[in-house]
C-alpha cells in the first residue's frame, strides 16, 4: 500500500515569495491534516479536511496561508507571502474515518521550508 | 484552544532502565490519547493509544491514563538505544476533531 506522498521535500525561498506544497493521502483515507512543525516543537495543526470539507482551520493564518482539497483526494497548501517565521517542516497526514477517532494518523515525509 | 503539555527534556536514561514520560491536557472532554515517536529528521509514528482510565501494555511500552487528573504517561521498560527519539503526546476529541500534539520530550538512552 502506498503511503502519504508529499512534494517538494525541500524548498528554499526568500521572504515575501510564495510557495506551494502538495500532498496525496493514502487511497481511501477521508481525513487529511496539514501540520506545521518548527524545529524543537511538536506538530501544530493548520487545517483538517474530511473529504473535501474543512473540519478545523482555526490555527491557519488565513492572511497568508491557504489550503484546498479538491475532489476530496489530494491537497495543496500555499503560503503567500512567506515570512521568516514560516521556516518549518510541513507535514501532511491522513486517516480513515475510523482511524481519525482512534488516532491512527499516517504521516508523509514532510516538506522542509527555509525562508531567507 | 486545547493545550497539551509534556515534561521538559531532554531525558537521559541508561540502557535497560525504565523511561517515564508524562503529559497533561487541558480539555476535559478529550476522548482519546496517543503516544507518537519521532526520530530525528523523520515523521511521527503511532506507538500507543489509550481510551479509558488505567494501564495499557504493549510489549515494553505501558500507557497510563487518569482522566480525573487529566494526565497520561508512557513507561518504556528495558530501554534500548534505539528508543532514543522524541515522544509526542497527542489528544483527540470526538470524531477525530481537534487532534492536538504536545511539544514532545526528547529521550536519550545511553549504552
Amino acid at each position: 500500500e502506498a503511503g502519504v506522498a508529499q512534494s517538494p521535500r525541500y524548498k528554499i525561498i526568500e521572504k515575501r515569495q510564495s510557495v506551494a506544497f502538495w500532498c496525496n493521502p493514502i487511497s481511501g483515507h477521508a481525513t487529511l491534516y496539514w501540520y506545521q512543525q518548527i524545529l524543537g516543537q511538536g506538530p501544530k495543526l493548520l487545517i483538517q479536511f474530511q473529504n473535501n470539507g474543512v473540519v478545523d482551520d482555526s490555527q491557519l493564518p488565513k492572511d497568508r496561508f491557504s489550503a484546498e482539497r479538491l475532489k476530496g483526494v489530494d491537497s495543496t497548501l500555499k503560503i503567500q507571502p512567506a515570512k521568516l517565521e514560516d521556516s518549518a517542516v510541513y507535514l501532511c497526514a491522513s486517516s480513515s474515518l475510523a482511524g481519525g477517532a482512534t488516532g491512527e494518523l499516517f504521516f508523509g515525509e514532510g516538506s522542509r521550508l527555509t525562508v531567507l | 484552544q486545547k493545550e497539551v503539555e509534556q515534561n521538559s527534556g531532554p531525558l537521559s536514561v541508561p540502557e535497560g532502565a525504565i523511561a517515564s514520560l508524562n503529559c497533561t491536557y487541558s480539555d476535559r472532554v478529550s476522548q482519546s490519547f496517543f503516544w507518537y515517536r519521532q526520530y530525528s529528521g523523520k515523521s511521527p509514528e503511532l506507538i500507543m493509544s489509550i481510551y479509558s482510565n488505567g494501564d495499557k501494555e504493549d510489549g515494553r511500552f505501558t500507557a497510563q491514563l487518569n482522566k480525573a487528573s487529566q494526565y497520561v504517561s508512557l513507561l518504556i521498560r528495558d530501554s534500548q538505544p534505539s528508543d532514543s527519539a522524541t515522544y509526542l503526546c497527542a489528544v483527540n476529541g470526538n470524531y477525530g476533531q481537534n487532534f492536538v500534539f504536545g511539544p514532545g520530550t526528547r529521550l536519550s538512552v545511553l549504552p
